[in-house]
């Protein structure tokens, strides 16, 4: 399977322990995406990679969140001293570089519960 | 500042009828605009995007949508419902002017699908 892949699928945390999540992109994609998805909501968009440079980042992105794609391949989300509002599914997305417009494809995302 | 509005939160349709998802935007400029679907358990798939070429776009699954300046509008349509279409549908638009360096996801329309 040559698509998105993330790491684990789900994971149960208690409320303060660090977690970090897994993407491996589509490997002739540049651009790395992570966005966050809660119960009856949307997606909202996190950060984004374009290699290892990481290019933009949301307000949502706190202090206690940090993202990294070292070789610009695949990418880590680590989330510090975790809340129990961080329970979501976080999802991780990628496209190649040239091309306005080109489709982003995502991966089947990584379900956090904090307790 | 670009976002979308996904008009009704959940559709409920019969097996055979036409399917209509309605979807307004705002944006500063010409937008990108998407439209995704969402199957429970799997990753979020394209069904099929606008970037300013035929105002009418097909895509897969024999869903399309139409481009309509002067509404806002870039509504979802099927002319005949499958069981298979039942998941949760996200219009999209596109923060850069079709970069995807972010996404915008709508809050979501759940299609259900009698029998």
């Amino acid at each position: 399977d040559t698509g998105v892949s993330q790491d684990p699928r789900h994971k149960i945390t208690k409320r303060g322990q660090n977690v970090t999540f897994r993407c491996d992109p589509i490997s002739e994609h540049n651009r790395l995406y992570w966005y966050r998805q809660t119960l009856g909501q949307g997606p909202e968009f996190l950060t984004y990679f374009q290699n290892e440079a990481q290019l933009e980042k949301s307000r949502l992105l706190s202090d206690r969140f940090s993202a990294e794609r070292p070789k610009g391949s695949f990418s880590t989300l680590e989330i510090q001293r975790t809340e129990q509002g961080d329970s979501a599914m976080y999802l991780c997305a990628s496209s190649p570089a040239q091309g306005a417009n080109t489709e982003a494809f995502f991966g089947q995302g990584t379900r956090l519960t904090v307790v | 500042a670009q976002s979308v509005t996904q008009l009704d939160s959940h559709v409920s349709v019969s097996e055979g009828t036409p399917v209509l998802l309605r979807c307004n935007y705002s944006s500063s400029y010409s937008p990108s605009l998407f439209w995704y679907v969402q199957h429970p358990n799997k990753g979020l798939q394209l069904l099929l995007k606008y970037t300013s070429a035929a105002t009418l776009v097909k895509g897969i699954n024999g869903f399309e949508a139409e481009f309509k300046k002067s509404e806002t509008s870039f509504h979802l349509t099927k002319p005949s419902a499958h069981m298979s279409d039942a998941a949760e549908y996200f219009c999209v638009v596109s923060d850069y002017g079709g970069s995807q360096g972010n996404l915008i996801f709508g809050k979501g329309t759940k299609l259900s699908v009698k029998p």
